[in-house]
């Protein structure tokens, strides 16, 4: 069965850095891209980063460009999202997705996991 | 602002047919396939409509989508109570070299 799992999620002073983890079952890890999206607390949906299977092309939303890093670690079906300079606009539950045609997420997604930046 | 338009809300009764529109422009829709996710409340987003017009294992045929130039839409007939939910489009956008959300259509079953 696929499955993502997120981690690291928690409550966090502004101007601070968590990271994010994302483990993935079931699937040739390394064949697909990941992404992370986020949803603020009664709002919407914003596509956060990207990242292609082998790791070498990243994309970023233009809010987090310069404070968030995605990155991957294919041996241990691994996806993670540092995030740095942490903003209260930042608050959300983050979750992790298989890309899918289109260079979107597709059918798995992760629980989600909630970050809170707040003093 | 998103940069793919929906409409806010959406309602029908059981048995109705409802249709959601998602307007974007030719670096996004106009050029690649769209997206479309249903979000219940505590859960997470669940694919209901991939490439355009398909549909996952699993999703009653209920739901369909179709796209026209830089619009798209999500059709659900034969509305039943557990449809409520909110129903977001997505779209890679070459303009911004990232995937773009609408700003989500909360549907509602009277």
């Amino acid at each position: 069965e696929e499955q993502l799992l997120e981690s690291g999620g928690g409550l966090v002073q502004p101007g601070g850095s968590l990271r994010l983890s994302c483990a993935g079952s079931g699937f040739t890890f390394s064949s697909y891209a990941m992404s992370w999206v986020r949803q603020v607390p009664g709002k919407g949906l914003e596509w956060v980063s990207r990242i292609t299977g082998s790791g070498d092309t990243k994309f970023y939303v233009d809010s987090v460009k310069g404070r968030f890093t995605i990155s991957r670690d294919n041996p241990v079906n691994m996806v993670y999202l540092q995030m740095n300079s942490l903003r209260a606009e930042d608050t959300a539950v983050y979750y992790c997705a298989k890309d899918e045609g289109g260079w979107l997420p597709g059918r798995l997604w992760g629980q989600g996991t909630l970050v809170t930046v707040s003093s | 602002q998103s940069v793919l338009t929906q409409p806010p809300s959406a309602s029908g009764t059981p048995g109705q047919r409802v249709n959601i529109s998602c307007s974007g422009s030719t670096s996004n829709i106009g050029s690649k396939t769209v997206n479309w996710y249903q979000l219940l409340p505590g859960t997470a987003p669940k694919l209901i409509v991939y490439a355009d017009t398909r549909r996952p294992s699993g999703v009653p045929d209920r739901f369909s989508g179709s796209k026209s130039g830089t619009s798209a839409s999500l059709a659900i007939s034969g509305l039943q109570s557990e449809d409520e939910a909110d129903y977001y489009c997505a779209a890679w956008d070459d303009s911004v070299n990232g995937a773009v959300f609408g700003g989500g259509t909360q549907l509602t079953v009277l």
